[in-house]
């Protein structure tokens, strides 16, 4: 089965560049989550979706940032403008939507992020 | 801010000892605790989800226990193998599917 596919996996831009990271989650899940693992912060969740709806944004750092889910299959992750602080590595992960939160959730392989 | 704990931050096992770890939550508003290994270049893969008071899990020689009362859960690995080498996370939900996670245990096991 395909697991949780992020794409792309490397991406190194110039300061001031728009950056957009996809994902696709695991067909039939219907909670989507987005998540930057920093040195600094360990992993922290940015923003997260319940069938496609926007349920909590608090872990999104700035205006600079923004998420969307057009449909079940596909989400972005939209960085502009980018910042070198914004490097990190970010992953997806989706999962079932459980009750209070019983369920895992499966990550992507995560898109390894380089702001120059 | 809800903190989720875990100690050691490090842990160096010979090969065929067992071992076990700690994550320390806080015990009001538990809904539930996940606990994931994290290869090296790899993604966090999930192990347990526990819910319940008294849980135990067990997944092939690695096992779990939840006290919700007093806001801990163990992890165990019985007979260190070398693939046991990753970061182990645990992470807390007090709302919704929001986890919290801890800053991991790195579990390096010497051959």
């Amino acid at each position: 089965d395909a697991g949780v596919i992020q794409s792309p996996r490397h991406e190194v831009t110039e300061m001031g560049q728009e950056v957009t990271l996809r994902c696709k989650p695991i067909s039939g899940h219907n909670s989507l989550f987005w998540y930057r693992q920093t040195m600094m912060r360990g992993l922290e969740l940015l923003i997260y979706f319940n069938n496609n709806v926007p349920i909590d944004d608090s872990g999104m750092p700035e205006d600079r940032f923004s998420a969307k889910m057009p449909n079940a299959s596909f989400s972005t992750l939209k960085i502009q403008p980018s910042e070198p602080r914004d490097s990190a590595v970010y992953f997806c992960a989706s999962s079932l939507r459980g009750t209070g939160g019983n369920q895992p959730q499966h990550f992507g392989d995560g898109t390894r992020l380089s702001i120059l | 801010i809800l903190n989720v704990e875990q100690s050691p931050q490090s842990l160096h096992v010979q090969e065929g000892d067992s071992t076990n770890f700690t994550c320390s939550f806080p015990s009001s508003n538990f809904y539930a605790l996940h606990w994931y290994r994290w290869e090296t270049a790899k993604s966090p893969e999930a192990l347990f989800v526990m819910t319940l008071n008294g849980d135990e899990k067990k997944k092939g020689r690695i096992s779990a226990t939840l006290n919700t009362k007093e806001g801990y859960s163990y992890l165990y690995i019985k007979g260190s193998q070398p693939e046991d080498s990753a970061t182990y996370l645990c992470a807390f939900i007090f709302g919704n599917e929001k986890l919290t996670f801890g800053t991991g245990t790195r579990l390096t096991i010497i051959p």
